[in-house]
């Protein structure tokens, strides 16, 4: 299996643009979640999915996040407008509830927004 | 909310020295997970404990889980310069919830 698989690994984005992040979980994971990665704040959940069903999204920053599920391979983590303040590393981990098992990271998409 | 508290932030030690970090949960934990982070690299699990008072070890690395399962602690027995990343813990607080709070965190530095 290639592992969870993250695009892009790199943005650079002008303040007030549309940036989307794109994820896909390891098949059979039926579990996915966004994090985000600052200096000063750490690992932070965003929002975590269970069978493709928003479970938890308090972690969501404010409006101008949004994330979908449309189905089991596929979801993404869009930032409309974004603002400097998004710089981060934002990653995607999954995996099976079912098996209770640790969540598997992808490499991470790391945003700049200038 | 939950939260999940870890120290210290930052631990700089001499090759061959130990290393501890310690995670506490406002919240009784289902299990705890650890997972170490490289530089420029993404968090990778380590081991997953459950058990109230359970230890597990792994080579040089040894786990604890609390006995009231809402703290736990890693520790790392004659540090190695391959040691060097950062160390989260991340607590559920239900084994029906899929929701993984991670600490902030322990990165550790190593001088050869």
């Amino acid at each position: 299996d290639a592992g969870v698989i993250q695009s892009p690994r790199h943005e650079v984005t002008e303040m007030g643009q549309e940036v989307t992040l794109r994820c896909k979980p390891i098949s059979g994971h039926n579990s996915l979640f966004w994090y985000r990665q600052t200096m000063m704040r750490g690992l932070e959940l965003l929002i975590y999915f269970n069978n493709n069903v928003p479970i938890d999204d308090s972690g969501m920053p404010e409006d101008r996040f949004s994330a979908k599920m449309p189905n089991a391979s596929f979801s993404t983590l869009k930032i409309q407008p974004s603002e400097p303040r998004d710089s981060a590393v934002y990653f995607c981990a999954s995996r099976s509830s079912r098996m209770n098992t640790e969540a598997f990271f992808g490499q991470g998409t790391r945003l700049t927004v200038v | 909310g939950q939260q999940v508290m870890q120290i210290p932030q930052y631990q700089h030690v001499q090759e061959g020295e130990d290393f501890t970090t310690y995670c506490n949960s406002s919240t009784t934990l289902s299990n705890i997970q650890w997972y170490k982070q490289r530089p420029g690299g993404h968090p990778v699990f380590l081991i997953q404990l459950v058990k109230s008072g359970e230890v597990k070890k792994q080579k040089r690395l040894t786990f604890q889980f609390g006995e009231a399962k809402k703290n736990s602690s890693l520790h790392i027995t004659a540090t190695q310069t391959t040691d060097v990343g950062t160390y989260f813990c991340a607590g559920r607080r239900s084994s029906n919830t899929g929701k993984l709070i991670f600490g902030q965190g322990t990165t550790l530095q190593v001088k050869p």
